[in-house]
């Protein structure tokens, strides 16, 4: 039971261009969710968060936005840079309904590869 | 500040042996996470240790793992016997307990350690 998809396996762009990731949630009790990033070889990196009370989060090139109706969020990156090429996945935690900590279900991660 | 520690980072180790995973977290943190990635999938939630008690263990494949976080510092999963299907790369995650009313913690994950089985 997959409660939490990335559908689009990898994405290719253009640097400079606007990257967006897409996650889909089955389970609305989600309140939370987290963006990953990870490098090969290495473990996944906290990029940014959004809590359920919010419909956009920005820091800095990072955009998630949070569509609750669809169940839907999408990360943005704006300018695209060649070093953003990494895996991004998307998650949430699993305890929710007041607490939003505890284990995390991730999607399957979408491989972004930024073209100079 | 030192992040979570992970050894070894790599394993090769033949069906029916025994291997030891080890997390060291960043100090500090109460919380500590193990996952797994299989064939370049999702990331799976295996347990989740508070301090030195085991909060959820409800992501363990079988009784062939085994994980434990004496005095609620590092933490190690061990793995016996060891089967073809255990292949992949087990992350650990620490994180500080949210005090009551904030709901969220971020993990911070090690490296991870690829483990082989042949």
């Amino acid at each position: 039971d997959q409660q939490v998809k990335q559908n689009s396996p990898s994405l290719s762009v253009q640097e400079g261009r606007i990257s967006i990731l897409n996650c889909d949630y089955t389970n609305s009790m989600f309140d939370y969710f987290l963006w990953y990033k990870k490098y090969p070889a290495e473990g996944p990196t906290f990029l940014i968060s959004i809590s359920s009370i919010k419909d956009k989060n920005e820091d800095g090139r990072f955009t998630v936005f949070l569509n609750k109706s669809a169940k839907h969020l999408s990360l943005h990156i704006v300018p695209s840079q060649p070093g953003d090429s990494a895996v991004y996945f998307c998650a949430a935690p699993a305890n929710a309904g007041g607490t939003s900590y505890g284990k995390l279900t991730f999607g399957q991660g979408t491989i972004l590869t930024v073209h100079p | 500040e030192a992040g979570v520690t992970q050894f070894p980072s790599h394993s090769v180790i033949e069906k029916g042996q025994t291997v030891t995973l080890r997390c060291d977290p960043i100090s500090g943190h109460d919380n500590l996470y193990w996952y797994r990635r299989v064939m370049g999938k999702e990331i799976k939630f295996l347990l989740h240790f508070v301090k030195e008690s085991k909060q959820d263990e409800s992501g363990m494949p079988n009784n062939r793992f085994l994980a434990e976080r004496t005095g609620g510092t590092y933490s190690t999963l061990k793995v016996q016997p060891a089967e073809l299907e255990d292949s992949g790369v087990y992350f650990c995650a620490s994180s500080h307990l949210p005090a009551s009313g904030e709901g969220t913690d971020t993990q911070y994950f090690g490296p991870g350690t690829r483990l082989t089985v042949l």
